[in-house]
């Protein structure tokens, strides 16, 4: 099925460790996203990238990093993990940010740090 | 800045009854787009409804329906005769044209819950 895949749904980190959260979409969009959902919260931007090559940080980028080398893939980067960032994880795609469609969202990463 | 305010926390309704979702938006940009999000249990987000600052019509799309008015900054959400299946978070978010990426704001949520 077309949309965005991010894998994996769920894992468990010890503080200090390191992962990294997949994110394809398939439907040739530019715009990508990732986004982290706190407890209770609505959704908070962490990066974003309009192309391949290009990011860009969002409103929470601190202790993340992406990269984008390929339209279809943005994996975001968990360096040292902590458990502020024990979160539910969406990765999202765009045609363009708004004017055309909508936003498509992967089925989240549900990451607890320990 | 831009700002998405969803006052109510969380709403009960009792099957059948009609419920009523506030959205109160704040945007500088003249251009700008609203979307309504819900959330359910199992936790993936699903598109409602996108709609730009142009178009204040008012939309119906089944037991949905949203009124937008841009004199008051609301894009508040009805459903009407509720179901237990409409039990969810429902978001909505405001993307301004001028500014893309970093601005697909999300309000709080409200959970709403519908009992049988």
């Amino acid at each position: 099925n077309a949309g965005v895949t991010q894998t994996p749904k769920f894992r468990i980190l010890k503080i200090g460790q390191s992962m990294t959260l997949q994110c394809t979409q398939d439907m040739n969009h530019n715009y990508m996203y990732w986004y982290r959902q706190d407890p209770g919260m609505g959704l908070k931007l962490i990066y974003y990238s309009v192309g391949a090559g290009i990011t860009d940080k969002g409103e929470v980028p601190n202790g993340y990093n992406v990269s984008r080398s390929t339209t279809e893939d943005f994996p975001l980067r968990l360096e040292l993990a902590a458990p502020s960032q024990t979160s539910v994880y969406f990765c999202a795609s765009s045609y363009s940010p708004g004017s055309f469609g909508s936003y498509t969202f992967g089925s989240g990463t549900r990451l607890t740090v320990v | 800045a831009q700002k998405v305010t969803q006052a109510q926390t969380e709403i009960s309704v009792v099957e059948k009854e009609d419920v009523t979702l506030d959205c109160v938006y704040e945007t500088r940009d003249t251009t700008y787009y609203l979307f309504w999000y819900k959330q359910p249990p199992s936790g993936e987000l699903v598109f409602l409804i996108r709609r730009n600052s142009f178009d204040e019509q008012n939309e119906i799309s089944g037991r949905y329906s949203w009124n937008f008015q841009k004199s008051t900054s609301s894009f508040n959400f009805t459903i009407t005769a509720s179901q237990v299946v409409d039990s969810a978070v429902y978001f909505c978010a405001l993307s301004e044209a001028s500014n893309y990426g970093q601005n697909f704001v999300f309000g709080p949520g409200t959970r709403l819950s519908v009992l049988p």
